[in-house]
């Protein structure tokens, strides 16, 4: 049974800093990794999507990378805003086409 | 294209009452996924649609909620006999056939049952 894990559960940063956002993934048979965004009381926004076989994708400040024999990706957002903080959620598309999602990393930008 | 709709917006009702939630999917969207989410906690994947077959339901999904999409367009989610552990945010996404397109979701249906 497929289990995507995110780490920090929640992190607070000063406005301007480099950050890392982590999931991991128990079974590498994936079709590909998705990073959301989450505002509270909202639905999910798509950030960016990678495919099993890609490393890395990148929009804007935003990259992903993707390891998939590892069972692992993560979220760098460069230079951080305010607007940034929201809840960030990753989730992998499993070859049955079944999407499971990680608990997610709250994230909190200080002004 | 107006991206997923999901009606309505929330939805108050009392224990042991029915509540049925509606989802639009992107059109030509075949695939149909509901989730439902708790205060802080990721999605949970309840079951989805491939057209108007059902693939999977999850065991949490128990015998008081049915979900169809009878023509491969619009989606229902019913629950029926409403419990307090239903409260949550039920989320409603579509893609194409292809991996290669984006998860799209919908707003959300807030349910609070009292």
């Amino acid at each position: 049974k497929q289990e995507v894990t995110q780490i920090p559960a929640a992190l607070s940063v000063p406005e301007g800093e480099n950050l890392v956002l982590n999931c991991s993934f128990t079974d590498s048979a994936i079709y590909n990794l998705q990073w959301f965004r989450q505002d509270p009381g909202k639905g999910l926004t798509s950030l960016l999507l990678i495919q099993s076989s890609q490393r890395e994708q990148t929009s804007g400040r935003l990259n992903a990378s993707l390891d998939k024999s590892s069972g692992r990706s993560t979220l760098y957002i460069a230079a951080s805003q305010p607007g940034d903080s929201a809840t960030y959620l990753c989730a992998v598309r499993e070859r049955d086409d079944k999407i499971i999602f990680g608990k997610g990393t709250r994230l909190h930008i200080l002004p | 294209d107006t991206g997923v709709s999901q009606n309505p917006r929330h939805k108050i009702t009392k224990r042991g009452q029915n509540v049925t939630f509606r989802c639009d999917p992107i059109s030509e969207h075949n695939r149909l996924y509901w989730y439902r989410q708790t205060l802080g906690q990721g999605p949970e994947f309840l079951t989805y649609f491939q057209n108007e077959a059902q693939l999977e339901k999850s065991r949490l999904l128990s015998d008081r909620f049915s979900a169809e999409r009878p023509k491969g367009s619009f989606s229902t989610l019913e629950i029926q006999r409403t419990e307090q552990g239903d409260s949550a945010m039920y989320l409603c996404a579509s893609s194409p056939g292809t991996v290669r397109i984006p998860l799209h979701f919908g707003n959300g249906t807030r349910l609070t049952v009292t």
